[in-house]
């Protein structure tokens, strides 16, 4: 499968334990994204790298939030101290820019529930 | 600020029975305005992108238009398997990043 893959699919986890999600984006793509999505939402934009670099921060990403994409393959987003706030779907997606060609593509997410 | 704005809600639709979904958005400067379908627990699954007021773009039942303030998802004759979420995300031209603003979707069901 050449898709963006997502890991774990599912995480259930106490208040105030981390998490870290990670995210396999499409090989040749050099641009990866997080989006969060809650029930009845579209997703909401949380950070993005081109390459190795984390080129922009949401609002959405408190303090607690982190992301990294080391060597610019694969990337994982870390959640400290989990909030019941926290709960949601979490989204990546990636994307190669060439010209005016963005599209991104999205893997199946990560369902976290805190609880 | 980006706004995207989905309508309706929700949709429900007789097996065969045509009709539209709007994304209407205000933005300075659009780069593309893309549809996603998104089925229940999965991630969004990429349709369309359309860059300029006129273009308009086919996949199956699938028809998408642009114009310089809403987009429209034509589906003609749809089957039980076109249901889904449709969501529409707008990329502002003036940024130097690529993020999605997405709307809230609509849920189309086509019953048989």
């Amino acid at each position: 499968d050449t898709g963006v893959s997502q890991n774990p699919r599912h995480k259930i986890t106490k208040r105030g334990q981390n998490v870290t999600f990670r995210c396999d984006p499409i090989s040749e793509h050099n641009r990866l994204y997080w989006y969060r999505q809650t029930l009845g939402q579209g997703p909401e934009f949380l950070t993005y790298f081109q390459n190795e670099a984390q080129l922009e921060k949401s609002r959405l990403l408190s303090d607690r939030f982190s992301a990294e994409r080391p060597k610019g393959s694969f990337s994982t987003l870390e959640i400290q101290r989990t909030e019941q706030g926290d709960s949601a779907m979490y989204l990546c997606a990636s994307s190669l820019a060439i010209g005016r060609f963005y599209e991104q593509y999205f893997g199946p997410g990560t369902r976290l529930t805190v609880t | 600020e980006d706004q995207v704005t989905q309508s309706p809600e929700a949709l429900r639709l007789q097996e065969g029975e045509s009709s539209s979904l709007n994304c209407s958005y205000t933005v300075s400067g659009l780069r593309g305005l893309f549809w996603y379908r998104q089925d229940p627990g999965k991630g969004p699954e990429f349709l369309f992108t359309l860059y300029s007021a006129g273009e308009e773009k086919e996949k199956e039942r699938l028809k998408a238009t642009l114009t310089k303030k809403e987009s429209f998802l034509h589906i003609t004759a749809p089957k039980p398997e076109d249901s889904a979420t449709y969501l529409c995300a707008v990329q502002e031209g003036n940024s130097g990043y690529s993020t999605l603003t997405f709307g809230k979707g609509t849920m189309l069901l086509v019953s048989p």
